[in-house]
């Protein structure tokens, strides 16, 4: 069975700009989550959708949003980029949000995002 | 909101000995506990987890303990080979809108010697 799938695997923008990056969720797996990962910072939990409806949020900025599709692809966009949003982007997937004890988060291998 | 404090942030160990890490956390309402591993350049891969419910769960050489009154919970790793060299990180999650939160301690990066 296929993994998480992130693309691109590396991003080079500047200040200013916006940047959409992409997440296809294990086959069968309705709940997509979003996590930031810098040195400063550490992991950090952006938001979850499952079946297309952010169910939570993290403690970011509305230049950070997403959304997922219909087959549980789910994208997330940065606007009016800054140089502290460069970082590396995961994304994770499970069946239904960890609500079951056997309902475990998978993670692709990440973005790495740089902001010039 | 939570706070999770991982220790050490670094452990160097020679292969076959045990290593412990070690993370506290602030809110009661965490009731879930993953440990993750990461490699370089890849994401994090869930090792073990345990819920409150539990006070110790065991997966061959890992074990993860809980104590819910303290708010700490811990890793255990016996006979390290040097494959087990990667960052750790543990999460203190809890239930919102159906699914869980995590809030991740800052890492620890085990070194295992050969």
């Amino acid at each position: 069975k296929a993994g998480v799938t992130q693309t691109p695997r590396y991003l080079i923008k500047t200040r200013g700009q916006q940047v959409t990056l992409s997440c296809s969720p294990i086959s069968g797996h309705r709940s997509v989550s979003w996590y930031q990962q810098t040195p400063g910072q550490g992991l950090q939990f952006l938001f979850e959708y499952f079946s297309e409806t952010q169910r939570n949020k993290g403690n970011f900025p509305g230049r950070f949003s997403g959304r997922q599709f219909s087959n549980s692809r789910s994208e997330m966009n940065v606007s009016t980029l800054e140089l502290g949003d460069s970082a590396l982007y995961l994304c994770a997937s499970s069946l239904l949000g960890g609500r079951e004890s056997t309902d475990t988060q998978y993670f692709g291998p990440g973005t790495r995002l740089t902001v010039l | 909101g939570e706070n999770v404090e991982q220790h050490p942030s670094t452990l160097s160990v020679q292969e076959g000995d045990s290593a412990v890490i070690k993370c506290t956390y602030s809110d009661s309402a965490s009731n879930y506990f993953p440990w993750y591993k990461q490699e370089l350049g890849k994401g994090p891969q869930l090792i073990i987890d345990i819920r409150s419910n539990v006070g110790e769960k065991k997966d061959q050489r890992i074990a993860v303990t809980l104590n819910k009154t303290a708010k700490h919970f811990s890793l255990h790793i016996t006979e390290t080979q040097p494959e087990d060299s990667a960052v750790y990180f543990c999460a203190a999650s809890r239930r919102s809108g159906g699914s869980y939160i995590p809030t991740f301690g800052r890492g620890t990066s085990l070194i295992v010697h050969p």
